[in-house]
């Protein structure tokens, strides 16, 4: 059973159009909860880390939000640059992570 | 500052050859990580080091081995490489229970 579900798996958006991305947990007492970036060809970039519910985070446009079962990610009026994948993970036991399989997110000119 | 640095960035191997892929970081981190990210399965977690002189399996071991060399240094050998393992190859590290940090990745194809 995956710990970590995200949705939707792909999303297009136009430029200046909000949306949000859904990361829902199964792992109980969470010790973490990351958010990463993905550009094609390269590495996860950090981007976020939430521990308790309630906890919020900003970026630029992002935001990320927390609550006892799922986490956002606000894009608020996006540009083309903030395409991509956006990966979120949560903290097991010994400091792993267990990841999603990521939001695809195109930002249309 | 390089922060995360693996080689090769691309390697093509022929089933049953060896190798290994090498990762290196400057952050002082004590942890470290291999990961393979595949289509529509997500990062897995292959072996990591909590501190230097320590290994530990992550869920996919099976096929590969690790040295942690040094604090800097984490390397992950193939010794028989198999087309199951094309994959891209992602090194992290971390600082105890931050954030981890990433490689660029070695894109690797076995055929």
């Amino acid at each position: 059973e995956d710990q970590v579900t995200q949705s939707p798996e792909a999303l297009r958006l136009q430029e200046g159009e909000s949306s949000s991305l859904n990361c829902s947990y199964t792992v109980s007492g969470l010790r973490g909860l990351f958010w990463y970036r993905q550009d094609p060809g390269k590495g996860p970039e950090f981007l976020f880390t939430l521990y308790s519910a309630g906890e919020e985070k900003e970026k630029e446009r992002l935001k990320a939000t927390l609550t006892k079962k799922e986490s956002f990610l606000h894009i608020t009026a996006p540009k083309p640059e903030d395409s991509a994948t956006y990966l979120c993970a949560v903290r097991e036991g010994n400091n792993r992570l267990a990841f999603g399989k990521g939001n695809q997110v195109v930002v249309i000119p | 500052n390089a922060g995360v640095t693996q080689t090769p960035k691309f390697q093509v191997l022929k089933t049953g050859q060896s190798m290994t892929l090498q990762c290196a970081q400057d952050m002082n981190h004590n942890s470290m990580y291999w990961y393979r990210q595949d289509p529509g399965m997500g990062l897995r977690l292959i072996y990591y080091s909590a501190s230097e002189g320590t290994t530990d399996k992550g869920e996919v071991p099976n096929g590969y081995n690790v040295s942690r060399l040094n604090k800097r240094e984490f390397s992950l050998r193939l010794e028989s490489a198999a087309p199951s393992q094309t994959s891209v190859y992602f090194c992290a590290s971390s600082e105890s229970r931050d954030e981890q940090y990433f490689g660029p990745g070695t894109r690797l194809t076995v055929t």
